[in-house]
């Protein structure tokens, strides 16, 4: 597909258990981003990669949060334990092309909406 | 980063204009001004961005004030497909992007 992908659109998960959510980005796209979108609120960012490193993960709220990049493309968020405040959309967003790091836009998916019972 | 100051909703009237304001007075020179929008249940969506000059594309204008220190998002012909939370956002590259509250535009038939 030509967009960002994320995998699954929505997951229930009982409280205490480890989650996993998918990001596809678009190919070729150097940076990624995850968010955190609670209800009525604008997303807070989370975590960033520039290919397979992790540069900036000062927006994830607990250590019970983990993101990865191994190859530099599909990307994993990890929640362990999952609290009810985890409840959330968190969206994966994708940008600059190989060579074109600044002064471009980010291209966004659906996001999964992960609800925590 | 800079601090962002958007009308927390706005009402337009469908076929109008909507003039959407933001004001952000402590943007560095080296920022740029962007703007997203996100329709309900979708993830945000580029609209469009600029540094100093005035910009136009397929899907609004943006004129920035020639001190910076805000700005206007033009739709020109609001749909009712335009109806979004819109955001302003100051960054100098996409590296940390820091979404605000935004501004809830209702385009009224």
């Amino acid at each position: 597909g030509a967009g960002v992908s994320q995998s699954p659109r929505y997951k229930v998960a009982k409280r205490g258990q480890d989650v996993a959510l998918r990001c596809d980005p678009i190919s070729g796209h150097v940076s990624l981003f995850w968010y955190q979108q609670a209800l009525g609120q604008g997303p807070e960012f989370l975590t960033y990669f520039q290919n397979e490193a992790q540069l900036d993960k000062s927006g994830l709220p607990s250590d019970r949060f983990f993101a990865e990049r191994p190859e530099g493309s599909v990307s994993t968020l990890k929640i362990q334990r999952t609290q009810q405040e985890d409840s959330a959309v968190y969206l994966c967003a994708s940008s600059s092309p190989l060579g074109q790091l600044k002064n471009t836009e980010a291209f966004f998916g659906q996001g999964t909406r992960l609800t925590v019972v | 980063d800079a601090k962002t100051t958007q009308p927390p909703s706005m009402d337009c009237a469908e076929g109008r204009a909507a003039n959407l304001p933001c004001n952000h007075s402590t943007i560095s020179g080296n920022e740029y001004v962007y703007w997203y929008r996100q329709i309900h249940s979708q993830g945000p969506q580029y609209i469009i961005h600029g540094l100093k000059n005035n910009e136009t594309n397929e899907m609004a204008s943006l004129i920035i004030t020639e001190d910076r220190k805000s700005s206007t998002l033009i739709l020109p012909h609001a749909t009712l497909r335009d109806t979004a939370v819109y955001y302003c956002i100051p960054a100098i590259s996409y590296d940390k992007v820091i979404f605000g509250p935004g501004t809830s535009l209702s385009v009224i038939p």
